[in-house]
């Protein structure tokens, strides 16, 4: 049972442009949504956090939304640049810091 | 300020041995959590700990198991290895048990022969 998808396992955007990553939900129970960016053979890096009660969270060039009512969330990446190309995986935490991933979504930023 | 240190970063294991990893958090950090990050199951929650005390568990058998220290650093290990076993083992840190922001460590890659 798959609480957190990613359903575009790839994406490939213009540097410049904006990337769009989506995320969807099923647990109700979930309180706070993280997206994190990895490189092969490193751990995730920490981009940015949404809480449940919020629908937006800025930082820099990346925006989180949050659509509640349709368990959705989804980030922006604006401008895209080259090094961004990584894989990027949203989490969803409850009880604690338990956090459910979902299954990646691989983007690459062409020059 | 240093980050998240795991150790080792590559380890090869035979069939039935048994695997003892471990994890340094962020200094000030008290809460640390265990993942398995393998090409078909992608990164799954095995445990958290804080203050010495196991507070959630994730889906994976008796074989995995973990402690925490009171100087908040983290050990994992694992029984009587599976080639199934292979895997990134990834270490994240928190400042409590209920922050938003986990931060992870590089990660130890498991090799089971």
């Amino acid at each position: 049972d798959q609480q957190v998808k990613q359903n575009s396992p790839s994406l490939s955007v213009q540097e410049g442009r904006i990337s769009i990553l989506n995320c969807d939900y099923t647990n109700s129970m979930f309180d706070y949504f993280l997206w994190y960016k990895k490189y092969p053979a490193e751990g995730p890096t920490f981009l940015i956090s949404i809480s449940s009660i919020k629908d937006k969270n800025e930082d820099g060039r990346f925006t989180v939304f949050l659509n509640k009512s349709a368990k959705h969330l989804s980030l922006h990446i604006v401008p895209s640049q080259p090094g961004d190309s990584a894989v990027y995986f949203c989490a969803a935490r409850t009880a604690g810091n338990k956090l459910t991933f979902g299954g990646g979504t691989r983007v690459l930023v062409k020059p | 300020k240093a980050g998240v240190t795991q150790t080792p970063r590559y380890l090869i294991k035979t069939r039935g041995q048994q695997v003892t990893l471990s994890c340094s958090p962020i200094s000030g950090h008290r809460s640390v959590s265990w993942y398995q990050q393998t090409p078909g199951q992608g990164l799954q929650f095995l445990f958290e700990y804080f203050s010495e005390t196991q507070r959630n568990k994730g889906n994976f058998p008796g074989r995995f198991s973990g402690r925490q220290f009171s100087n908040s650093r983290s050990e994992m290990n694992v029984s009587t290895l599976e080639l199934g076993d292979s895997a990134l083992y990834l270490c994240a840190s928190s400042l409590g048990p209920s922050n938003t922001e986990a931060f992870f460590g590089q990660g130890t890659r498991l090799t089971v022969v």
